[in-house]
């Protein structure tokens, strides 16, 4: 089955620093993929879109400048929190539209196994 | 904007009892309605979805049951087991590829 692989799985470091987190499709390419944010015992919430070759699309409210996109190839997206505060501390998880199933708009999405970022 | 609401928040259930999680979405142009069962720090697990044209959908304990007109989609669980404890997430699609996720239900079955 689709395979989404999300790394580093945990991150701590102190305010200003920016931290990569990665996206890849282990056995599928992904044109799209999504990066979530997740609050403790809180739904997921979209901030973008990450679309290979051209610009993320970035959903209302959500900083573009702060949360830096790349979808470097067909199997991988990038999410850079550049400068992050503690206020960016959060549980960021990417997903994938499955290749498999259906029609435009009937793919499950894979999820990564998240990223626990926490800034002191 | 589009929204889903999900209903209960949190659920406890003895063992073997069933378990109702409902929710209500707002974008008619809405067609695929996925579930997704969390457990705690771990990745969302998709456990069954359903599509615009059904009207319910069964896969041993769990069915989905949807309706167009009310915009209401349901996920119900039988005989529920201790491992069923986990927080569950509904969605309803949004364009082409996205989600809109429901707030979350936290269901405990109790042992």
């Amino acid at each position: 089955g689709a395979v989404v692989s999300q790394h580093p799985s945990r991150v701590i470091c102190k305010s200003g620093t920016s931290v990569k987190i990665e996206c890849r499709s282990l056995d599928f390419q992904a044109t799209t993929m999504f990066w979530y944010r997740q609050f403790p015992k809180q739904s997921l919430m979209l901030m973008a879109t990450s679309n290979e070759g051209s610009k993320a699309t970035y959903e209302q409210g959500v900083e573009k400048d702060k949360f830096l996109i790349n979808h470097a190839s067909l199997t991988l997206s990038t999410l850079t929190v550049t400068s992050a505060h503690p206020e960016d501390s959060s549980f960021y998880i990417c997903s994938a539209p499955s290749p498999d199933r259906g029609g435009i708009g009937h793919q499950p999405q894979h999820f990564g196994d998240g990223t626990r970022l926490s800034i002191l | 904007g589009e929204n889903v609401e999900q209903h209960p928040s949190t659920l406890s259930v003895q063992e073997g009892d069933s378990a109702v999680i409902k929710c209500t979405y707002s974008d008619s142009a809405s067609n695929y309605f996925p579930w997704y069962k969390q457990e705690l720090g771990k990745r969302p697990q998709l456990i069954i979805d359903i599509r615009s044209n059904v009207g319910e959908k069964k896969d041993q304990r769990i069915a989905v049951t949807l309706n167009k007109t009310a915009k209401h989609f349901s996920l119900h669980i039988t005989e529920t087991q201790p491992e069923d404890s986990a927080v569950y997430f509904c969605a309803a699609s949004r364009g082409t590829y996205k989600y809109i996720f429901g707030t979350g239900t936290r269901l405990k079955v109790l042992a």
